[in-house]
């Protein structure tokens, strides 16, 4: 089993629909997680940090589930322009070490 | 723009021979990790630097070294190249808890 896991898709969605990714990880111990996005032979950028409580940034909210292990994407009213890879990372590094795991992303399409 | 930049951009190698990349970090960030990204995969972590010292490892060979200077620019270095080695090399910069944010990469093809 892969330590963090995401459906690769392709999600194809149209203009305005609202989309959610999930990830699994499978190091109980991870102690923080993010949402990057991959354009097409370009490097991840940053989209948001996942809180134990849960965060939004404009269109996007991010949750993440602890017991389940999971960690979550919804985006709301899809613009051509969020088409891109989304990867999910967990860091399962401990006292004071780092060790970031990548998920392989999972492609979105937005449609016009 | 991150303020991380690598170079070079593109290289190509043969197998057996030996490559250095270089990445500087974004101003006020004291730690670099590097990661190596195949075609369709997900960056895999290769280590991370913090004040000059390593400070995490992934599952990569010891051919695969690094080096992180006094101005937290870093470098990698591959020995041995082999075929599998050809991917995009990419490197992070933070602060040592936060987010990372990554350079552009340089793409290595090893015939």
């Amino acid at each position: 089993r892969k330590e963090v896991e995401q459906d690769p898709g392709p999600f194809n969605v149209p203009e305005g629909a609202t989309v959610a990714f999930n990830c699994t990880y499978s190091n109980s111990a991870s102690q923080s997680f993010f949402w990057y996005r991959q354009d097409c032979r370009k490097e991840p950028k940053l989209l948001m940090s996942v809180y134990s409580s849960g965060n939004e940034d404009g269109r996007f909210t991010a949750q993440l589930n602890r017991a389940s292990q999971y960690i979550s994407l919804l985006i709301r009213d899809s613009k051509l322009s969020d088409s891109a890879t989304y990867l999910c990372v967990v860091n399962k590094g401990v006292a004071g070490t780092y060790k970031y795991i990548f998920g392989t992303g999972t492609r979105l399409k937005v449609l016009a | 723009e991150t303020g991380v930049t690598q170079s070079p951009t593109h290289l190509i190698k043969t197998r057996g021979q030996q490559v250095t990349l270089r990445c500087s970090s974004q101003s006020g960030h004291n730690t670099v990790s590097w990661y190596q990204q195949a075609l369709g995969q997900g960056p895999q972590f290769i280590f991370q630097y913090y004040r000059e010292e390593e400070n995490g490892r992934g599952n990569f060979p010891p051919r695969f070294s690094g080096l992180q200077f006094p101005n937290y620019s870093s470098e990698l270095n591959v020995n041995a190249l082999e075929l599998d080695d050809s991917a995009l090399y990419l490197c992070a910069s933070s602060r040592r808890e936060y987010e990372q944010y990554f350079g552009p990469g340089t793409r290595l093809t090893v015939t």
